[in-house]
């Protein structure tokens, strides 16, 4: 597709569950993001791709979120023993720049996000 | 970042000009101010961006104050598919600020 696409874009888990987003970037996409968004808030950053490399992971809340980009292509965001709190829409974004060069608005392409309902 | 001050909401008549104002008063001098919007149950979308000029495309205009510490963006002739939330944030360009930092937005209804 020509778009970043999410999936599943709802998912429903028991307390205690683990949990795969999963997230097919625009192709060639060198940058991938993953956000956060709870209710009624806007997105908050979790982690950051270049290629397969996390440059990043400040965002992720607790040991229990892990993300993994293995051929720098499709990135899953795995989430273990889901609590309650982790209910919320996980978005992710692909962008061509690389995160050293001038990241231009407009290069930040958002998927429709995997929304996450713990019981 | 700077810190954006947003109303959490406003309302539009449809046809009519809808503008919505932020606040940055604490913006640097190389910090550019960006607009994006989130449609119901879709990711956000980048509107667009300027530093110190007013800037116009397609979709909106967005008018920056001489000080720089406030602008407003302007959607011309808004219709119903423009309820959204709107977002404003200010970010320097490049380097390590790759990342976009949201705050909570204005919603705009759009009324028929």
């Amino acid at each position: 597709g020509a778009g970043v696409s999410q999936s599943p874009r709802y998912k429903v888990a028991k307390r205690g569950q683990d949990v795969a987003l999963r997230c097919d970037p625009i192709s060639g996409h060198v940058s991938l993001f993953w956000y956060q968004q709870a209710l009624g808030q806007g997105p908050e950053f979790l982690t950051y791709f270049q290629n397969e490399a996390q440059l990043d992971k400040s965002g992720l809340p607790s040991d229990r979120f892990f993300a993994e980009r293995p051929e720098g292509s499709v990135s899953t965001l795995k989430i273990q023993r889901t609590q309650q709190e982790d209910s919320a829409v996980y978005l992710c974004a692909s962008s061509s720049v690389l995160r050293e060069q001038r990241i231009r608005a407009g290069e930040l392409f958002f998927g429709e996000g995997s929304r996450l309902t713990v019981l | 970042d700077a810190k954006t001050t947003q109303p959490p909401s406003m309302d539009c008549a449809e046809g009519r000009a809808a503008n919505l104002p932020c606040n940055h008063s604490t913006i640097s001098g190389n910090e550019y101010v960006y607009w994006y919007r989130q449609i119901h149950s879709q990711g956000p979308q980048y509107i667009i961006h300027g530093l110190k000029n007013n800037e116009t495309n397609e979709m909106a205009s967005l008018i920056i104050t001489e000080d720089r510490k406030s602008s407003t963006l302007i959607l011309p002739h808004a219709t119903l598919r423009d309820t959204a939330v709107y977002y404003c944030i200010v970010r320097v360009e490049g380097g390590s600020n790759y990342k976009l930092t949201f705050g909570k937005g204005t919603l705009l209804t759009v009324n028929p």
